[in-house]
């Protein structure tokens, strides 16, 4: 089991470039959720997937798209990318939506926008 | 709205203890998490504890709950260099929704 993986691992960006963060889990997880990570605040969430065909806005959905492809992927798009995007994301899987359903996250992409 | 709050920085000697303090303010939370961050790596779950229970024990972890305070901490004994992360607070009132707090840094000096 490979987990939750996300490509790219690194990335800069000029602003209004555009690109695709890939995310993919093997553990047949229903859920999946996109987080932001920023200096001295906690991970906010971007966008989520409670299965696969749904997706649902989060606390921070301005400026992102997203697509849940299958249940295995979780895409996220920054259309034109501004230096506020600037941060480190994560994506997320979880089976079902109980307190005690764990949250695996893939080891993050650095974004850095020009 | 929600909030989880943690103080930024701890540092402690090897062998000591830690404790990592988190306070949040959503009285109908239902489940309290603390994750540990490694250097260029996700988010992982260290323990979790119901809202009904004041205290759970996972070797050499200890969490604390006083929900009239809306107080959690983290006690980690005996703690190694390996231990040095980003401890991350975390609650949630069951659902989508996980509120995170900013994470506390670990430093244990050798």
């Amino acid at each position: 089991n490979a987990g939750v993986t996300q490509t790219p691992k690194f990335q800069v960006l000029k602003t209004g470039q555009s690109m695709t963060l890939q995310c993919a889990q093997d553990m047949n997880h229903n859920s999946m959720y996109w987080y932001r990570q920023d200096p001295g605040m906690g991970l906010r969430l971007i966008y989520y997937s409670a299965s696969e065909g749904t997706t649902d806005k989060g606390e921070v959905p301005n400026g992102y798209n997203v697509s849940r492809l299958n249940k295995r992927e979780f895409s996220l798009r920054l259309e034109s990318a501004a230096p506020s995007q600037t941060s480190v994301y994560f994506c997320a899987s979880r089976s079902g939506t109980s307190g005690k359903d764990e949250q695996y996250f893939g080891p993050g992409t650095r974004l850095t926008v020009t | 709205g929600e909030d989880v709050e943690q103080s930024l920085f701890l540092s402690v000697r090897e062998g000591d203890s830690s404790v990592i303090n988190c306070t949040y303010t959503d009285s109908s939370s239902t489940y309290l998490y603390w994750y540990k961050q490694e250097p260029g790596a996700g988010l992982q779950l260290l323990t979790y504890i119901f809202s009904n229970m004041d205290m759970k024990q996972d070797q050499r972890l200890t969490v604390l709950l006083n929900k009239k305070d809306k107080h959690l901490s983290l006690r980690i004994a005996d703690t190694q260099t390996g231990d040095s992360a980003i401890y991350f607070c975390a609650e949630s009132t069951g659902g989508f929704k996980t509120i995170f707090g900013a994470g506390t840094r670990l430093f244990v000096k050798a």
